[in-house]
């Protein structure tokens, strides 16, 4: 089993729809958790950072840590053509930079 | 700054080849880490360095991977000798400190597709 898992889609919306994209983990060490988006034939670039549990919004970007289930989120509000790629959580523990990705999902949103 | 820079962006090779993928860290960045990525396993660190030093290499999947940073400016991953499993796209990425967090993200190139027939 991996340390992190993801449902890798593809998962396609419609324009302007509420997306809900998720990851599992195993590791109770991990405290600082990560969104990036990665777009086709690119490298990957951080969206969302949280630290422990909670919520954080930005803009249209919504991120949720539940520690107590190991389980984040992280929530598009209107939905654009253009927020079509692939999304990756990442976590690490304590303070470090050693991160630990999930699969990846790949979202497509449709006009 | 350009980023992160990697070269060469595709790579053909055959079987049993030598394999250099070069990487560019954003300048004042003292930390860089190599990444694989394949659709079975994801993305992998491989290894990371701070201040040219390795520090830790436990994700290099076999002794025919090795990593020099010669300068705080340059840094390679080598496969000697290639195998058609090696094939996959390879991230270099840069940070400013090992601390996670926005100010401190890594910053990714934007990869070198190896193929290995």
């Amino acid at each position: 089993q991996k340390e992190v898992e993801q449902d890798p889609g593809p998962l396609s919306v419609p324009e302007g729809a509420i997306v809900s994209l998720n990851c599992t983990y195993s590791n109770s060490a991990f405290q600082y958790f990560m969104w990036y988006r990665q777009y086709s034939r690119k490298g990957p670039e951080l969206l969302m950072y949280t630290y422990s549990s909670g919520n954080k919004e930005d803009g249209r970007f919504t991120a949720q840590v539940d520690k107590s289930s190991k389980y984040i989120s992280l929530f598009i509000r209107d939905s654009q053509p253009s927020d079509s790629a692939t999304y990756l959580c990442a976590m690490s523990p304590n303070a470090g930079n050693m991160l630990t990705f999930g699969g990846g999902t790949r979202l497509m949103v449709k006009p | 700054d350009a980023g992160v820079i990697q070269s060469p962006r595709h790579e053909v090779t055959e079987m049993g080849q030598e394999v250099t993928l070069r990487c560019k860290p954003i300048s004042g960045h003292d930390y860089l880490f190599w990444y694989r990525q394949t659709m079975m396993r994801g993305l992998e660190l491989l290894i990371y360095f701070n201040n040219n030093v390795p520090i830790d290499d436990s994700g290099m999947p076999e002794d025919r991977f090795s990593a020099k940073m010669p300068n705080a400016s340059f840094s390679t991953l080598k496969i000697q000798p290639s195998e058609p499993r090696d094939s996959a796209v390879y991230f270099c990425a840069s940070s400013f400190a090992l601390l996670a967090g926005v100010n401190n993200e890594q910053f990714f190139g934007p990869g070198t597709r190896l193929t290995v027939l």
